[in-house]
C-alpha cells in the first residue's frame, strides 16, 4: 500500500490560514470517509485533530477544518498560532490486507 | 482516563528479537481494536501492526510480515508485539494506540526501539 502524498512542508505567518493537501488514489481517500488528520509535536505522540473528513474531536479548536475532494483530502488551519507549529499526518482507511495508510508527513512552520 | 504505556523497547543487534508490551487502562481493551505504528528518524508514521477486539483478525504491514507477530491478552488488558529478525529499518519509536472504529483516539508515549551492532 502506497503512502498518502502530503507537501513535506507549509507555513504562514499568525492569523493567516493555511491549508495542507493529502492525494490518495480511488482506493484509500477516494472511496472512503474515513480520513483523519494528526499533529504531532516533537518528541510527543500524535494527537487526533481530524476524524471522519470533517469531524473534530472534543477539546480541538474550530481553527482546525477537514474536507475531501476526490481522491484528496485536506486540512486546513485558520488563524495560525506560534503553537501550530508541529508535523501534521493524514490517514484513510484503505481495505484490503494492509488497511490503513498514513501520509509522509508535513511540517508546518509558524513564520 | 485511558492510558497506553509502553515497555519493552531498547538497543538490539541485527537479527535479534525483542518484545513490545502496552499495558491498557481506563477503558474496556476486549471492546476495541489496537494497533501498534511506529516513527523511523527522520520518517513519517507507518502503520505497523493492528488487531481486532478478540485478536481473531489480524493485520501487518508488508514491511514487517513473517517478522512480526502482534497479539493481546484481553484479561489482562496487555498489547503485545513479538519482533523477530530484526533489521536496521526497523529502528524506530514504536506506538501503542487504540482504535475507535474509524481513526485513533489515543496512542501511548512511544517506545524507542534500535537495531544496531
Amino acid at each position: 500500500q502506497s503512502a498518502l502524498t502530503q507537501p513535506a512542508s507549509v507555513s504562514g505567518s499568525p492569523g493567516q490560514s493555511i491549508t495542507i493537501s493529502c492525494t490518495g488514489s480511488s482506493s484509500d481517500v477516494g472511496s472512503y470517509n474515513r480520513v483523519s488528520w494528526y499533529q504531532q509535536h516533537p518528541g510527543k505522540a500524535p494527537d487526533v485533530i481530524i476524524y471522519e473528513v470533517t469531524k473534530r474531536p472534543s477539546g480541538v479548536s474550530d481553527r482546525f477544518s477537514g474536507s475531501k475532494s476526490g481522491n484528496t483530502a485536506s486540512l486546513t488551519i485558520s488563524g495560525l498560532q506560534a503553537e501550530d507549529e508541529a508535523e501534521y499526518y493524514c490517514c484513510s482507511y484503505a481495505g484490503g490486507s494492509s488497511p490503513w495508510v498514513f501520509g509522509g508527513g508535513t511540517k508546518l512552520t509558524v513564520l | 482516563q485511558v492510558q497506553l504505556v509502553e515497555s519493552g523497547g531498547g538497543l538490539v543487534k541485527p537479527g535479534g528479537s525483542l518484545r513490545l508490551s502496552c499495558a491498557a487502562s481506563g477503558f474496556t481493551f476486549s471492546d476495541y481494536y489496537m494497533s501498534w505504528i511506529r516513527k523511523a528518524p527522520g520518517q513519517g508514521l507507518e502503520w505497523v501492526s493492528y488487531s481486532d477486539s478478540r485478536g481473531k483478525t489480524i493485520y501487518y504491514s508488508d514491511s514487517v510480515k513473517g517478522r512480526f507477530t502482534i497479539s493481546r491478552d484481553n484479561a489482562k488488558g496487555l498489547l503485545s508485539l513479538q519482533m523477530n529478525s530484526l533489521r536496521a529499518e526497523d529502528t524506530a519509536v514504536y506506538y501503542c494506540a487504540k482504535l475507535a472504529y474509524s481513526y485513533i483516539d489515543y496512542w501511548g508515549q512511544g517506545i524507542l526501539v534500535t537495531v544496531s551492532s
